[in-house]
């Protein structure tokens, strides 16, 4: 069945320091790809998409990229801080379709002052 | 603009017991979908409505399972008889169009001993 990857499930760095989180997708006819961001005790949020007729996209300090050869994506934060702890998810879906999301099993992301 | 709401925010059980979880969605939002979360894997999906039509009800685990949204406004997940496996946060999310981003409620977490 459909299923996405994440890695790594926690990753630790220094406030500063840019994080990077990949997934890898099975089904090829996904064309929508969100991450969601938790925050302890809070629900999750959008906080970036891209859709498959792009190969990056960039918000100020975060940026996603896809590569659909591969299958996979990733989420890349710069200059950490604190408050960017917080839980990971991300997903694949296809527009067009029911737009079920697919999730992966998230990335537990600590920043340190 | 008022978010999606979930009641109750927790719910302790027994096994065997019935558990009923509601949802309000967005308002003027007629794409409304279940999630859940077991043990710090991934987000599963459950089901999505719209309206008061069930689209896509192929993440449902069992018959033990009974999502309604009677009048297309809020719905409501119920769980009869519950088995410790069912144990989770279970979200909702909705939106506008089927190809718009999904709002995420806050979560019920169950826990069934």
């Amino acid at each position: 069945g459909e299923n996405v990857e994440q890695h790594p499930s926690t990753l630790s760095v220094q406030e500063g320091d840019s994080a990077v989180i990949k997934c890898t997708y099975s089904d090829s006819a996904s064309n929508y790809f969100p991450w969601y961001k938790q925050e302890l005790g809070k629900r999750p949020q959008l906080i970036i998409d891209i859709r498959s007729n792009v190969g990056e996209k960039k918000d100020q300090r975060i940026a996603v990229t896809l590569n659909k050869t591969a299958k996979h994506f990733s989420l890349h934060i710069t200059e950490t801080q604190p408050e960017d702890s917080a839980v990971y998810f991300c997903a694949a879906s296809i527009m067009g379709g029911y737009n079920k999301l697919i999730f992966g099993a998230g990335t537990r992301l600590a920043v340190h002052p | 603009e008022a978010g999606v709401t979930q009641f109750p925010s927790h719910s302790v059980i027994e096994k065997g017991q019935t558990v009923t979880l509601r949802c309000d969605p967005i308002s003027g939002h007629d794409n409304l979908y279940w999630y859940r979360r077991v043990m710090g894997k991934e987000i599963k999906f459950l089901l999505h409505f719209v309206k008061e039509s069930k689209q896509d009800e192929s993440g449902m685990p069992n018959n033990r399972f009974l999502a309604e949204r009677t009048g297309g406004t809020y719905s409501t997940l119920k769980v009869q008889p519950a088995e410790l496996e069912d144990s989770g946060v279970y979200f909702c999310a909705s939106s506008h169009e089927v190809d718009r981003e999904q709002f995420f409620g806050p979560g019920t977490r169950l826990t069934v001993l």
